[in-house]
């Protein structure tokens, strides 16, 4: 077990639903981040906090709302999504100020209809 | 912004070759190349990482050489065996400021090791 979950591992949703994926880390890192993986594709870079404040947003569309409540928690609320939004969502932690390892959660698959 | 290449994209090697996966970087000032590993139905897991300040690092089959002056730094997986069969996706870290980074990700490299 990586210390980094993630609920729901899969989850189908219209494109007029709203949903939230939840990222949870238990290895008391300060820093959270969403990345989203598409086939063929570099895992894509969508969000960073750090000290649970965002420092990084990697031009994502604003369907994709992020939040971080405290360092465990981290949430990205979904809304309007399109199809092209189907991909697999990772959430990572580490330690900033440190340059050091990010460990990833399972993913959730997200499938847009 | 930092951009990793990733080469090649697919690899089969026979139970027990080698397996040798590339990647080049474009920030000089990356320090930190970590390699990961994601097997079906996971997320990417750390196997090995190397800093800047070493040409190569070894654990058992696994081993990254980096070249800092080219740019460019790879992994090698001797005798591989079938539960090496994965994606196995390199990085390098990029400084957002304030002593913080994230890490800028090639395509992957989808191994499968023939039995």
């Amino acid at each position: 077990e990586t210390g980094v979950t993630q609920t729901p591992r899969h989850l189908v949703m219209g494109m007029t639903n709203k949903k939230s994926l939840k990222c949870e880390q238990h290895l008391g890192h300060n820093a959270m981040y969403w990345y989203k993986q598409s086939a063929k594709k570099p895992l894509e870079l969508m969000f960073v906090y750090s000290l649970e404040e965002r420092v990084e947003n990697n031009s994502v569309p604003s369907r994709f709302s992020p939040e971080c409540p405290n360092s465990s928690h981290l949430f990205l609320h979904l809304h309007t999504l399109q199809p092209e939004d189907s991909a697999l969502y990772l959430c990572a932690s580490s330690q900033m100020g440190g340059n050091t390892e990010a460990f990833f959660g399972q993913g959730t698959r997200l499938t847009v209809v | 912004g930092e951009n990793v290449e990733q080469h090649p994209s697919t690899l089969s090697v026979q139970e027990g070759d080698s397996a040798v996966i590339k990647c080049t970087y474009s920030d000089s000032a990356s320090n930190y190349f970590p390699w990961y590993k994601q097997e079906l139905g996971k997320g990417p897991q750390l196997i090995i990482d190397i800093r800047s300040n070493v040409g190569e690092k070894k654990d058992q089959r696994i081993a990254v050489t980096l070249n800092k002056t080219a740019k460019h730094f790879s992994l090698h997986i001797t005798e591989t065996q079938p539960e090496d069969s994965a994606v196995y996706f390199c990085a390098a870290s990029e400084e957002m400021g304030s002593n913080d980074y994230k890490l800028s990700f090639g395509a992957g490299t989808t191994v499968t090791v023939r039995a």
